[in-house]
């Protein structure tokens, strides 16, 4: 069974940083592309970023490039998103996703003083 | 980037209905479109992928179709299960873009 779970959300200060994980089973993890999609309350999706399954190459939206990061580790079946000087906007629900057909249950995300 | 427009955003519609969303790609995307569906507190769901295609499990009421730009996701006859939000997502080029989203409802 693939199953991918999200860990790492929270309540952080605005202006702090985080780094979420998404530890994914039931599949080989290196052969894929893997995907972070954000949710911001009552809004839509937004496609984040991505990274090849080598972790050799890294694609992000624009409005998320420079302060998030994408990495992967395939020996611990684990993607990673960093997150860093976080502001309000962020505040959402993050999903890692496997290609586009597996997603975790996603993991929130509030930046609030 | 390339843009999707996504219509309506909004969606009353009875059972039995039959119901049609649409997502129009600002630049040519070719078939590398996939719908999703959503329900409150879920992760989304895969439901048609290649524009045309049925994903694992899906019923067969739902069903995908392209015309140029214009890209659409019909539900044959509306069962109480499919009242949910649907994204349509363009997957030719990163940045990937979803369209704005749909939310069917019971009229």
């Amino acid at each position: 069974e693939v199953k991918l779970v999200e860990s790492g959300g929270g309540l952080v200060l605005p202006g702090a940083s985080l780094k979420l994980s998404c530890i994914v089973s039931g599949f080989t993890f290196s052969d894929y592309w893997m995907r972070w999609v954000r949710q911001a309350p009552g809004k839509g999706l937004e496609f984040i970023g991505e990274i090849k399954p080598d972790g050799s190459k890294t694609n992000y939206a624009p409005s998320m490039k420079g302060r998030f990061t994408i990495s992967r580790d395939n020996a611990k079946n684990t993607l990673y998103l960093q997150m860093s000087s976080v502001r309000s906007e962020d505040t959402a629900t993050y999903y890692c996703a496997r290609s586009w057909d597996y997603w975790g249950q996603g993991v929130m995300v509030t930046v609030s003083s | 980037d390339i843009q999707m427009t996504q219509s309506p955003s909004s969606l009353p519609a009875s059972l039995g209905d039959r119901v049609t969303i649409t997502c129009r790609a600002s630049q040519d995307i070719g078939n590398y479109l996939r719908w999703f569906q959503q329900k409150p507190g879920k992760s989304p769901r895969l439901m048609i992928y290649g524009a045309t295609n049925l994903a694992a499990g899906v019923p067969s009421r739902f069903s995908g179709s392209r015309s140029g730009s214009d890209y659409s996701l019909t539900i044959s006859s509306l069962e109480s299960e499919d009242m949910a939000d649907y994204y349509c997502l363009q997957s030719k080029e990163s940045p990937f873009t979803f369209g704005s989203g749909t939310k069917l409802e019971i009229k």
